[in-house]
């Protein structure tokens, strides 16, 4: 069974750009979240998707959106990009916001964003 | 709010030696807790998990006890390898589902 897909690996990008990053669940699995680590604030929740509805959102600015396509396989925005925004984003997918008590959840290798 | 509390690393050891990495948390209702781990240059892994009081995740050797009463999740290895090194992220998540919380992590490092 293949894991969680992010891509790109790495990216670089500019301030004031927008980016795009990219996660294929496990298949079957419907709920994707993402994350965003860094070293001074460690590991923040971003938003969930269940089937193509964003079902929790964490603290973040509006620059930082999502959505989720009927596949389940989810995409995350970040506009006009600042010097903070580099981190590395992880996406996580479970069968659905309930079955992490029986399985968890499962993460992808995640996207290393660097903004210059 | 909900939030988890680790001890601060690193946490230095030679190889066999016994590990424990601490840690408590904060939460309304009966959260489940992980214990998660990342290898340099990777994603997070779950190692173990435990979803009501008194369970006991175990996996690779580790184990960690869900105790309700001090609200502790301490991970524990009787023999790490070098392989082991890595950081360790406990973590819960609260019974309405909302989102993963998680501690600051702890650097684990072996040597031979």
């Amino acid at each position: 069974k293949a894991g969680v897909t992010q891509t790109p690996r790495y990216l670089i990008k500019t301030r004031g750009q927008q980016v795009t990053l990219s996660c294929s669940p496990i298949s079957g699995h419907r709920s994707v979240s993402w994350y965003q680590q860094t070293p001074g604030q460690g590991l923040q929740f971003l938003f969930e998707y269940f089937s193509e509805t964003q079902r929790n959102k964490g603290n973040f600015p509006g620059r930082f959106s999502g959505r989720q396509f009927s596949n389940s396989r989810s995409e995350m925005n970040v506009s006009t990009l600042e010097l903070g925004d580099s981190a590395l984003y992880l996406c996580a997918s479970s069968s659905s916001p309930g079955a992490y008590t029986n399985y968890g959840y499962t993460f992808g290798s995640g996207t290393r964003l660097t903004v210059v | 709010g909900d939030s988890v509390t680790q001890m601060e690393g690193p946490v230095t050891l030679s190889e066999e030696a016994f590990l424990t990495i601490n840690c408590t948390y904060t939460a309304t209702g009966y959260p489940s807790l992980f214990w998660y781990v990342q290898y340099p240059g990777e994603g997070l892994q779950l190692l173990l998990k435990a979803t009501k009081a008194d369970d006991k995740g175990s996996n690779k050797g580790f184990e960690a006890t869900y105790r309700k009463e001090t609200t502790s999740f301490h991970l524990e290895k009787g023999s790490v390898q070098v392989s082991d090194s890595a950081v360790y992220f406990c973590a819960l998540i609260g019974p309405s589902f909302q989102k993963l919380v998680f501690g600051t992590g702890t650097r684990l490092l072996v040597s031979p």
